[in-house]
């Protein structure tokens, strides 16, 4: 039963660097989701994804990109990482007529 | 105002007791509401959803008061393994619609 699956579960970049964080489900779910949880901020959308191919943006979405290109796997982009983006991510996916979103384990970056 | 406000805690408490948290939101609109418990440095994971006419799941309720716009977890006999963080989650309406999730509250059930 894997369910959501991140990598990877710990980073440290340097400012300026690039990574990607990949998300992956085997339920396949329509919605994918990337949240960002920082400490007193609660979980907060970055963006989202409701179909392959689709994506859409969150809450904070600044410095951030995504791509669904296969339904099953959603890409989180950090084109050059700043250290305001420390923080944990969760990659979440739901289906269409489903309550429950499931979540990955996280992802702690840190950016020094 | 925030969307979705919780009291951050902690809420500390001895085994046995009973605990209750409340979560307010400001959108009327919302019809969706759930309880998601998050363990330390752990994913969030749905605990129960909310419904209008309240609901028990073992020692645990949900009720949901539209009037007042919030919803309540009552904790029953606590148990150690409750420690957790309790997140309050509200989406707006079905499919995709925008979900809000609360900051947490944090448990601590002491022995």
């Amino acid at each position: 039963n894997a369910g959501v699956t991140q990598t990877p579960k710990f980073r440290v970049l340097k400012t300026g660097q690039s990574m990607t964080l990949l998300c992956a489900q085997d339920m396949n779910h329509e919605y994918m989701y990337w949240y960002r949880q920082d400490p007193g901020m609660g979980l907060r959308l970055i963006h989202y994804s409701v179909g392959e191919g689709t994506t859409a943006k969150g809450e904070v979405p600044d410095g951030y990109n995504v791509s669904r290109l296969k339904k099953q796997n959603f890409l989180l982009g950090l084109e050059s990482a700043a250290p305001s983006q420390t923080s944990v991510y969760f990659c979440a996916s739901r289906g269409s007529s489903d309550t429950e979103a499931f979540f990955g384990q996280g992802t702690r970056l840190t950016v020094v | 105002r925030k969307e979705v406000e919780q009291d951050p805690g902690p809420f500390n408490v001895p085994e046995g007791a009973t605990v209750a948290f409340n979560c307010t939101y400001s959108n009327s609109a919302s019809q969706s509401f759930f309880w998601y418990r998050q363990d330390c440095r752990k994913e969030p994971k749905l605990l129960m959803s909310v419904y209008s006419s309240g609901n028990e799941d073992g020692r645990f309720t949900a009720q949901l008061n539209r009037a007042s716009q919030y919803i309540s977890l009552l904790i029953r006999d606590s148990k150690l393994s409750d420690s957790a963080t309790y997140l309050c989650v509200v989406r707006l309406g079905g499919g995709y619609q925008k979900v809000t999730f609360g900051i947490g509250t944090k448990l601590q059930v002491i022995p």
